[in-house]
């Protein structure tokens, strides 16, 4: 069975700098998709950034970036110029393709201005 | 576009009494998701439809808990009797047919339920 990790409960990052948080998935399949999906207080959780394990280049989307390592099965978010909108549990995504999404138990982030 | 949208909202019950929730899907959307998300943790798939039809139902507790998806469009969850452990938020997602091959959930602000 797929398994996703996130080893940080809980991160803090000052506002406009820079902060990075990990995953680490298990999986024996080759082809499969990866997300980092955001749930900010009391609202609906919104897919942030999506990678397919086949592209070798990293995905990138405005100030939010990952560092994909296939054969590490690693994971890692970057999100660039923190902003206060960024306070939010941040939850690491597994899928096979047409399977079902996988979830890690989520990362709290916050933003300190 | 409207979202998905979930009610209720909050539901407090006392322990052994059924509750329901409802979603309605972003339109056009044909897979439907329903989420259980336990404090702390991250959400985990009861059942999955694709229209009507419950296509993946592996983690649904069948003997208290129920789901419907009449026409395809709207579904209900439902569980009776409650437990104290049933005590999570509800989360309802939908997706269009590539998005359920992708990976691109919309999700609802889902429903809270606290069982006393």
């Amino acid at each position: 069975a797929q398994t996703v990790t996130q080893s940080q409960p809980e991160m803090s990052v000052q506002e406009a700098e820079t902060v990075t948080l990990s995953c680490t998935y298990d999986t024996s399949e080759n082809n499969y998709y990866l997300f980092w999906y955001k749930q900010p207080p009391s609202r609906q959780m919104i897919l942030v950034i999506r990678q397919e394990a086949y592209k070798q280049q990293n995905a990138t989307e405005n100030r939010f970036s990952v560092n994909f390592q296939k054969a590490a099965k690693s994971f890692s978010l970057k999100i660039s110029d923190s902003q206060l909108g960024d306070t939010a549990m941040y939850f690491c995504a597994f899928m096979e393709y047409g399977n079902k999404l996988v979830f890690g138990a989520g990362t709290i982030l916050r933003v300190k201005s | 576009e409207a979202g998905v949208v979930q009610s209720p909202r909050y539901k407090i019950i006392e322990k052994k009494q059924p509750v329901a929730f409802w979603c309605n899907p972003i339109s056009g959307h044909n897979t439907l998701y329903w989420y259980r998300q336990n404090l702390g943790q991250g959400p985990e798939l009861l059942i999955r439809y694709e229209n009507e039809e419950a296509v993946d139902d592996s983690q649904l507790p069948k003997d208290r808990f129920s789901a419907e998806r009449l026409k395809g469009v709207d579904s209900t969850l439902k569980i009776q009797p409650a437990e104290l452990g049933d005590s999570a938020v509800y989360l309802c997602a939908s997706s269009h047919r590539a998005g359920r091959n992708t990976g691109e959930l919309f999700f609802g602000e889902g429903s809270r339920l606290t069982v006393l």
